[in-house]
Parts: C-alpha cells; sequence; structure tokens
C-alpha cells in the first residue's frame, strides 16, 4: 500500500487565518486527492491531480487552493479559513492495480476553525 | 448525475451475528464498485472491489456481489468480530470528466458488541 502521511494531524486556528495542510507520498503513485469527511455527509472531493501539472477542482473547491510542488507532494490551503471548514481533511493518491485504480488515503488531518 | 445509497447507521450487532450493509447505485455504464472500511482513528482502507456485473469481491471474510440487475453491491459477512467495528463506505469509480475518480456513498457505521 501507498504510504501517505498527512501533517499537522490536528490542527486549530481562527476564522480569517491561512492554513496549510500537507501531503506526501513514498510510493510514486501518479494521482493525489484531497478530500474532505463531514458527520453523515461521507467523503467529498476538493480536489485531485493527475500529475505535476494536472490540477482539478472537485465538487468542493470553493475556499480552497492546492500546490502540486512535485509528484510526491500536494498541499491544500485554505485562505481565509471559517468555522464551516472544521472537518476531517484525507489526502489520497490512487494508483492502477490489477487494471483498476485504486485510491490509499492518509490518517487524515483534523481541522478546527473558530 | 452517478450516485450511491447506503444503508444509514449506525449498525449495532453482537459478535458472530450476520451482517449485511446495503448499498446501491446510480451510474451510466458501469462503473467498478469498492467497498472501503474506516477504522477509528484512521484514514480509509480499501476493503474489497469488483468491476463487473456478477463478480464477487472478498476479503477478511466480506464478500460483495456486483448486481447488474438491482443495481446493488451489498456488503455480507458471516460472523463479525469486535474488530470488525468502523464506518463502511460503498463507492462507485466515476468516469464523466475525470476518468477514475470515486463517488462515496454517506458511510455506515458498524458497532460489535462482545
Amino acid at each position: 500500500d501507498a504510504d501517505v502521511t498527512q501533517t499537522p494531524r490536528n490542527r486549530i486556528t481562527k476564522t480569517g487565518k491561512r492554513i496549510m495542510l500537507e501531503c506526501s507520498q513514498t510510493k510514486g503513485h501518479d494521482r493525489m486527492y484531497w478530500y474532505r469527511q463531514d458527520p453523515g455527509l461521507g467523503l467529498r472531493l476538493i480536489y485531485y491531480s493527475f500529475d505535476v501539472k494536472d490540477i482539478n477542482k472537485g465538487e468542493i473547491s470553493d475556499g480552497y487552493s492546492v500546490s502540486r510542488q512535485a509528484q510526491a507532494k500536494f498541499s491544500l490551503s485554505l485562505e481565509s479559513a471559517i468555522p464551516n471548514q472544521t472537518a476531517l481533511y484525507f489526502c489520497a493518491t490512487s494508483d492502477l492495480d490489477g487494471g483498476i485504480r485504486t485510491q490509499y488515503f492518509g490518517p487524515g488531518t483534523r481541522l478546527l476553525v473558530l | 448525475g452517478d450516485s450511491v445509497t447506503q444503508m444509514e447507521g449506525p449498525v449495532t450487532l453482537s459478535e458472530e451475528a450476520f451482517l449485511t450493509i446495503n448499498c446501491t447505485y446510480t451510474a451510466t455504464g458501469y462503473p467498478s464498485l469498492f467497498w472501503y472500511v474506516q477504522y477509528p482513528g484512521e484514514g480509509l482502507q480499501l476493503l474489497l472491489k469488483a468491476t463487473k456485473a456478477d463478480d464477487k469481491g472478498s476479503n477478511k471474510g466480506f464478500e460483495a456481489t456486483y448486481r447488474k440487475e438491482t443495481t446493488s453491491f451489498h456488503l455480507e459477512k458471516g460472523s463479525v468480530q469486535v474488530s470488525d467495528s468502523a464506518v463502511y463506505f460503498c463507492a462507485l469509480e466515476y468516469y464523466g470528466g475525470s476518468q477514475g475518480n470515486l463517488i462515496f456513498g454517506k458511510g455506515t457505521k458498524l458497532s460489535v458488541k462482545p
């Protein structure tokens, strides 16, 4: 499985602050993703990247931006955090496994915006 | 558009009970289907997958069969253990404008009592 790490694991911030969540992976997978998880809503896709020069908006990209600094690194930024961005954020990578594109998730970052 | 609907939880069972978590989907074409599991405090892990009608995915005693006629992919286990307590997500691979992305259900929390 991909070794996907996320930093920080927990973060408390105040409304209006800019914060960055970082994700790195060690398996050389081409695609990377950012999701947020809210109780009762499942996972929703924020941004995804097919490679360093190919970044795409997901279902709920408003208020977020991303940077793919290298194949192994994909950062998510909240330019001006607001309380309804309080959620659990997951980074994921994907690779073809037996012809099926399978996703591998990091451990998550729990964000609280006060 | 494509979507996944899974039974709402929480589901509480006694150890060694039979488990079924229902999942139905709406999709154009024939998507691949997945079950992911999220243990407390962790990211999602792939549990099993199926790529075409009548395929059965299986892992760790869990099974799910891709039923095209009923557009379903129900998760089953014959005898659950306390260690199976987790949140289970059904997902389909979406081919719209972004090949290989996943659409997740809202998740079903399972609690198994000794």
